[in-house]
């Protein structure tokens, strides 16, 4: 039983255009979502995150969006850059303050110069 | 500040071997974790330390995994017998006592041939 899905493995874009990774989750229990960049042979390291009681986030290039309706978030990465290549994963926090993190699959993103 | 230290960072053994993983997390971090990430997928946790308590260790397969956190700071994963199937990234993450945002070492790669 996936609890957060991630259901693109991978994502080509351009430099300098807008890169958009989708995440999906069941339960509507969770109260805080994050987004991890993953480079090979490097631990996942955190790059933004967002409370269930808001609805977008914003750091610099990269804005985490969610819709609780739906039980779905975006990072959008604007503009992208060849540096961003890497696996991205969404997590989300499970209710309680137990900082217990479920992930997702990870979506592979290139950006091509 | 230092980040979270892992050691080895590789491993290769032949099954049936035992394997062990030291994880040093970031000082001042009270909750320590350890994850398993197979290839194409997000880390799974696999056990939760609240200081030398392991609060959640519901997802590890006690009958040949083992861990520890004697002293409420450095922590060991044992593997004993290691199986084909526990081929994967090892990794360990902490918290401190604000948040969600978990910092995650650069993993443990285990082969078991």
């Amino acid at each position: 039983d996936q609890q957060v899905k991630q259901n693109s493995p991978s994502l080509s874009v351009q430099e300098g255009r807008i890169s958009i990774l989708n995440c999906d989750y069941t339960n509507s229990m969770f109260d805080y979502f994050l987004w991890y960049k993953k480079y090979p042979a490097e631990g996942p390291t955190f790059l933004i995150s967002i409370s269930s009681i808001k609805d977008k986030n914003e750091d610099g290039r990269f804005t985490v969006f969610l819709n609780k309706s739906a039980k779905h978030l975006s990072l959008h990465i604007v503009p992208s850059q060849p540096g961003d290549s890497a696996v991205y994963f969404c997590a989300a926090s499970a209710p309680g303050n137990t900082g217990k993190l479920i992930f997702g699959q990870g979506t592979t993103l290139q950006v091509k110069p | 500040e230092a980040g979270v230290v892992q050691s080895p960072r590789y491993k290769i053994i032949e099954k049936k071997q035992p394997v062990a993983f030291w994880c040093n997390p970031i000082s001042g971090h009270n909750t320590l974790y350890w994850y398993l990430q197979n290839l194409g997928q997000g880390p799974e946790l696999l056990i939760r330390y609240e200081n030398e308590e392991a609060v959640d260790d519901s997802q590890l397969p006690k009958d040949r995994f083992s861990a520890e956190r004697l002293k409420g700071v450095d922590s060991t994963l044992k593997i004993q017998p290691a199986e084909l199937g526990d081929s994967a990234v090892y990794l360990c993450a902490s918290r401190g006592t604000s948040g969600t945002k978990q910092f995650f070492g650069p993993g443990t790669r285990l082969t078991v041939l």
